[in-house]
């Protein structure tokens, strides 16, 4: 079973805050890295697939990073809104394909 | 869009009984896949499937096994249920490794 963890594990920002976590998860035989977002009673969407060490992804507020040879990616959210609030899931592909998820980081955003 | 649906949202049964979760993608993609999550523990893969009646072990296949006999279909079964097995049941699919995964709404299934 491949290490992947994330933190911290729960989150709470006020709205306008800039917010970043990170995802850590083994640096060799890397393939890719996934982001998702799962918001409460939906299922989980994908936000970004990273493959290339340096790689950045953004989508409106969101950014994120990756860092292959050390084996860490951070998710930045840009002035947090409360529509934000979800946990946020990382993914880790290695050469033998098998999916390794993290535990996740659960954002709440107050108003 | 990509849907993935999945045969029950809630689901109870009793200990011993033979349980099928049934998963259909409309997208004509390779690869699909079957997790579980629970507290605390974050989406474990269960098994996954990269075509038709193929099928690899996830990281907790124990107690399940699954079946593939058309793309669009990918069948979680419990041989018999057991009360640990109590879960959410996510069911996914994806055109490959290098592609996000798209999630089916989830089975809650409490074994009794």
């Amino acid at each position: 079973i491949l290490n992947v963890e994330q933190s911290p594990q729960s989150l709470h920002v006020q709205e306008g805050d800039s917010t970043n976590f990170t995802c850590s998860f083994p640096s060799s035989n890397f393939y890719a890295l996934h982001w998702y977002r799962w918001e409460t009673a939906k299922s989980p969407e994908a936000l970004f697939v990273m493959t290339l060490n340096g790689d950045e992804k953004k989508k409106g507020r969101i950014s994120a990073t990756l860092n292959t040879k050390e084996g860490y990616s951070y998710l930045y959210i840009k002035g947090s809104q409360p529509e934000d609030s979800a946990t946020y899931l990382c993914a880790f592909t290695n050469a033998g394909n098998m999916l390794t998820f993290g535990g996740g980081t659960r954002l709440m955003v107050k108003p | 869009d990509v849907k993935v649906t999945q045969s029950s949202r809630y689901l109870v049964k009793r200990t011993g009984e033979k349980v099928f979760l049934e998963c259909v993608q409309d997208m004509d993609h390779e690869n699909m896949f079957w997790y579980r999550q629970d507290p605390g523990l974050g989406l474990r893969l269960i098994y996954f499937s990269y075509d038709v009646k193929m099928k690899e072990k996830g990281d907790i296949p124990e107690g399940y096994s699954v079946s593939r006999e058309k793309k669009e279909r990918f069948s979680l079964i419990l041989e018999s249920a057991s009360t640990n097995q109590t879960s959410m049941y996510l069911c996914a699919s994806s055109l490959g490794r290098m592609f996000g995964q798209y999630f089916g709404p989830g089975t809650r299934l409490l074994v009794l």
